[in-house]
């Protein structure tokens, strides 16, 4: 079956623009998470959902990044007034219940590039 | 502070031969650990899960162990081929730690040349 996805595969923008960057979950995982992922580095926890609620935003670094999940399935994180440290790999990844130890299951990533 | 170091930060060998990884953690207390597989511009892939009660569990040519008393977790791959290239994640959870009950290590960046 499909797993997750995102989109776009990269992304290029300037300094002080704003972008949404998409995820499609795993059909039926009511669980989800975005990361972001720096060069030779671990993910790190940005925020997840658990159906439509953002249930842990702990992550999000300031209040230029907001997700939304309106629906309970797609994702979309955004970006508003860019700036160059964020550039990074965000990925996003669901699982069916976000209890332990139920596996999460990750997209290929958006490679965001701010110039 | 809860932390993942994974040594070696990379590691070169030759196709056939045998590496082994290792995870060093101070999450507490303790759920699960995790090694995933993150190939180049992919995101991370399951290897094995390991709880609080198991010492050794494989997954083909990939053996993980841990040791809860020391809090250190090693992931043992065998006979290397090609395509084990890549970076491996060590991934430790939090009891009742929600969603950022997740620490991630680093990676180890594995490079098996022919």
């Amino acid at each position: 079956g499909a797993g997750v996805s995102q989109t776009p595969s990269n992304k290029v923008t300037e300094k002080g623009k704003y972008v949404e960057l998409r995820c499609d979950p795993i059909s039926g995982h009511t669980a989800l998470y975005w990361y972001r992922q720096s060069l030779g580095q671990g993910p790190e926890f940005l925020i997840y959902f658990q159906g439509t609620g953002a249930a842990d935003d702990s992550g999000l670094p300031n209040d230029r990044f907001f997700a939304v999940r309106p629906e309970g399935s797609v994702s979309t994180l955004k970006i508003q007034r860019t700036e160059r440290g964020d550039s990074a790999v965000y990925l996003c990844a669901s699982s069916i219940s976000g209890r332990a130890p139920y596996e999460q299951y990750f997209g290929p990533g958006t490679r965001l590039t701010v110039t | 502070k809860n932390q993942v170091e994974q040594s070696p930060q990379s590691l070169i060998i030759l196709e056939g031969k045998n590496c082994t990884l290792q995870c060093n953690y101070t999450v507490s207390p303790f759920s699960n650990l995790r090694w995933y597989k993150q190939d180049t511009g992919r995101g991370p892939v399951s290897l094995t899960i390991m709880t609080f009660s198991e010492n050794t569990k494989s997954n083909g040519r990939y053996t993980a162990t841990l040791d809860a008393d020391t809090k250190q977790s090693s992931l043992h791959i065998t006979a290397s081929q090609l395509s084990d290239s890549a970076s491996y994640i060590c991934v430790v959870r939090r009891s009742g730690g929600g969603a950022d009950g997740l620490t991630f290590g680093k990676g180890t960046h594995l490079i098996i040349q022919p």
